[in-house]
């Protein structure tokens, strides 16, 4: 069965600074897709980033990275210039192509200090 | 493109009444769909999941069901709420470990 682990339950960060947010991953299948959410206060999930297990390059969207290591089974999500409105709950989450459902971290609550 | 719907955003309903959740997905076909709950400041917990019309698979026993009555449309219900029902409802729509999406959320209270 696939599992993601996120250590991290909560962090502080500076305005303006870059924040890394860590996820580790396990499943036994080579073909995964890996994802990264936002949730803000008002509830809602917002969709960051996406990972393909096969992509020979870290994603990026905007401010966000991803840092694929596949080796080390990682996928950090790194926000670079962070601002205020970052503040949210962040879940890291997998699934495949085989039959293993979406599943998700923990989450991580970034606090983002002025 | 594809859009997810759920609703309603807000529900308050007395202990003993029944549940019924929609969420209904446009733009995609045979998508997987998903039913999480998620405490205040809690992580996901997966309710239930479909892999297509008529197939759910539960994850935790309890007293809500769920069913896929068409491709892109997936239901919470209950017939008969507890107050540990409460909590913020998710739908999400998962294409081939490629595109997950969700829809807005509804905020369940018993009371």
């Amino acid at each position: 069965a696939q599992k993601i682990t996120q250590t991290q339950p909560g962090m502080f960060v500076q305005e303006k600074e870059a924040v890394t947010l860590d996820c580790t991953y396990d499943t036994s299948d080579p073909s995964y897709g890996l994802f990264w959410y936002k949730q803000p206060s008002s509830g809602e999930m917002i969709f960051l980033i996406y990972q393909g297990s096969y992509d020979q390059q870290n994603a990026t969207e905007g401010r966000y990275s991803l840092n694929f290591q596949k080796a080390r089974k990682s996928a950090n999500l790194v926000i670079s210039a962070s601002q205020l409105g970052d503040s949210a709950m962040y879940f890291c989450a997998m699934s495949n192509f085989g039959n293993e459902k979406l599943t998700f971290g923990t989450g991580t609550r970034l606090t983002i200090i002025p | 493109s594809q859009t997810i719907h759920q609703w309603p955003a807000t529900l308050v309903q007395p202990v003993g009444s029944p549940l019924s959740l929609e969420c209904t997905v446009e733009g995609t076909s045979n998508p997987n769909l998903y039913w999480y709950r998620q405490a205040a400041g809690r992580g996901l917990q997966l309710l239930f999941y479909s892999v297509g019309i008529g197939q759910i698979s539960s994850e935790v026993p309890q007293n809500l069901s769920a069913s896929r009555p068409q491709d892109r449309q997936f239901i919470l219900s209950s017939k008969k709420l507890l107050l540990s029902d409460s909590g913020f409802y998710l739908c999400a729509w998962e294409g081939g470990a490629t595109e997950a999406f969700f829809g807005q959320g509804t905020r369940l209270t018993v009371v």
